[in-house]
């Protein structure tokens, strides 16, 4: 499996977009870049997923470098109640499970 | 919206007793999960569960674990006999054929005392 690196954990100004950035320079050409959150105590929620083209849905927008070693999950407007663990995760077109990592803690702070 | 619902919110039990934890998926997904999440942990996969067989699953899903879909709507893990080390947060998750996102539930918070 590809692994993932992601910081341990940032802070973010309520209102100002979050960049979260992800390495994944081992990821192999049929492998997606996928990102989950997960609110304390939820389940994980599904973000937004790509292949190598940039993605863009009504939560995030995901952006891949043209290698695909890395990319970054983009919140635009930061509110508090994303305030959350971020997994970015590398999953084959065939693979059925999510291999979690630690993820980014993310603080959204007023 | 619809969601994937799990049964009880938290369930307290016996080492070396039996635990049947409950899912109904989304009613029209097609591929089951079991996940946990030991407290302060990572969300670690179990198993997968497609067209009423296992699909994958992990090395933490041994024989004291094993999953059925009764009836058209549930999907239950049951663990045999407890141990101290499976308390831990299980979440249900489900899938419908062609789209990638996983749904997960609420879970069900599992104490082994």
């Amino acid at each position: 499996d590809a692994k993932t690196t992601q910081p341990t954990s940032m802070d973010c100004a309520e209102g100002r977009a979050a960049n979260l950035p992800c390495n994944h320079s081992t990821i192999s050409g049929n492998e997606y870049v996928y990102w989950y959150r997960q609110i304390h105590p939820q389940g994980p929620q599904y973000i937004i997923h790509g292949l190598k083209n940039n993605e863009t849905n009504e939560m995030a927008s995901l952006i891949i470098t043209e290698d695909r070693k890395s990319s970054t999950l983009i919140l635009p407007h930061a509110t508090l109640r994303d305030t959350a663990v971020y997994y970015c995760i590398v999953r084959g077109s065939n693979d059925y499970k999510l291999s979690f990592g630690a993820g980014t803690t993310v603080t959204v702070r007023a | 919206e619809p969601e994937v619902t799990q049964t009880p919110s938290h369930q307290v039990t016996q080492m070396g007793q039996e635990v049947i934890l409950h899912c109904v998926p989304i009613s029209n997904h097609l591929y089951f999960y079991w996940y946990r999440q030991i407290l302060g942990q990572k969300v670690e996969f179990l198993v997968s569960f497609y067209n009423n067989e296992i699909s994958e699953k992990s090395e933490i899903f041994d024989d004291q674990f094993s999953v059925e879909r009764p009836d058209g709507s549930n999907f239950t893990l049951k663990i045999r006999s407890t141990k101290l080390e499976d308390s831990a947060m299980y979440f249900c998750a489900s899938r419908y054929s062609g789209y990638p996102e996983a749904f997960f539930g609420q879970g069900t918070r599992l104490t082994v005392v």
